[in-house]
């Protein structure tokens, strides 16, 4: 079926990087844009990266911009979240989740994984 | 990028229909009819429940309909049910090709 799960989160100090992935199975990975959401402890839903079916085009929130690389290597079906200088504002439970259309970017999100916790502490 | 704005909060008896406001700018909400809903039970992931301003998923009740009007969409929840109680959260397709999301809103069923 359907699936996306995420790894790689973990306990890390402030200033440090970590990588996030995400494995896709159960429909062709290449053919859908994917995001990432992250959600802080008690708090809503952020958006925070896209990067499109084809790789070409990303798009990041205005808060990562430069500290986050959203990127996908879709011979392995994965999609990665490469965090940069990480600060206490960004401990979260990060989701990926695939844009609802095929070779197109819709907005919307119709399948997610169930998350990787961040939590960047000293 | 700045938030949607919900209601924190809103509650309704079984039976009742409820109605969660998400309001945004020009930019996003009033300027794109990509809008979206989302529901988030307790230590879930969330679901896509409304996309396109009103358009539902197969298999999603019809008991939940979207509409938008200016730069403020709307969700409705009809014939409230035990298992409506959770997170809510609005989307929107802004203007420099990014997504906002909503504050959230917590229905309750009393």
């Amino acid at each position: 079926q359907v699936q996306l799960v995420e790894s790689g989160g973990g306990v890390v100090q402030p200033g440090r990087s970590l990588r996030l992935s995400c494995a896709a199975s159960g429909f062709t990975f290449s053919a859908y844009g994917m995001h990432w959401v992250r959600q802080a402890p008690g708090k809503g839903l952020e958006w925070v990266a896209v990067i499109w079916y084809d790789g070409i085009n990303t798009y990041y929130e205005d808060s990562v911009k430069g500290r986050f690389t959203i990127s996908r290597d879709n011979s392995k079906n994965t999609l990665y979240l490469q965090m940069n200088s990480l600060g206490a504002e960004d401990t979260a439970v990060y989701y990926c989740a695939r844009e609802r259309g095929s070779y197109i970017y819709l907005y919307d999100m119709d399948v997610w994984g169930r998350g990787t916790t961040v939590t960047v502490s000293s | 990028q700045s938030a949607l704005t919900q209601p924190a909060s809103v509650s309704g008896s079984p039976g009742q229909s409820i109605t969660i406001s998400c309001t945004g700018t020009s930019s996003d909400v009033g300027g794109y009819n990509f809008v979206s809903w989302y529901q988030q039970h307790p230590g879930k992931a969330p679901k896509l429940m409304i996309y396109d301003v009103s358009k539902r998923p197969s298999g999603f009740s019809n008991r939940f309909s979207g509409s938008k009007s200016g730069n403020t969409a709307s969700l409705t929840i009809s014939g409230l049910q035990a298992e409506d109680e959770a997170d809510y959260y609005c989307s929107s397709y802004t203007s420099s090709s990014t997504l906002d999301f909503g504050t959230g809103t917590k229905v309750t069923v009393l």
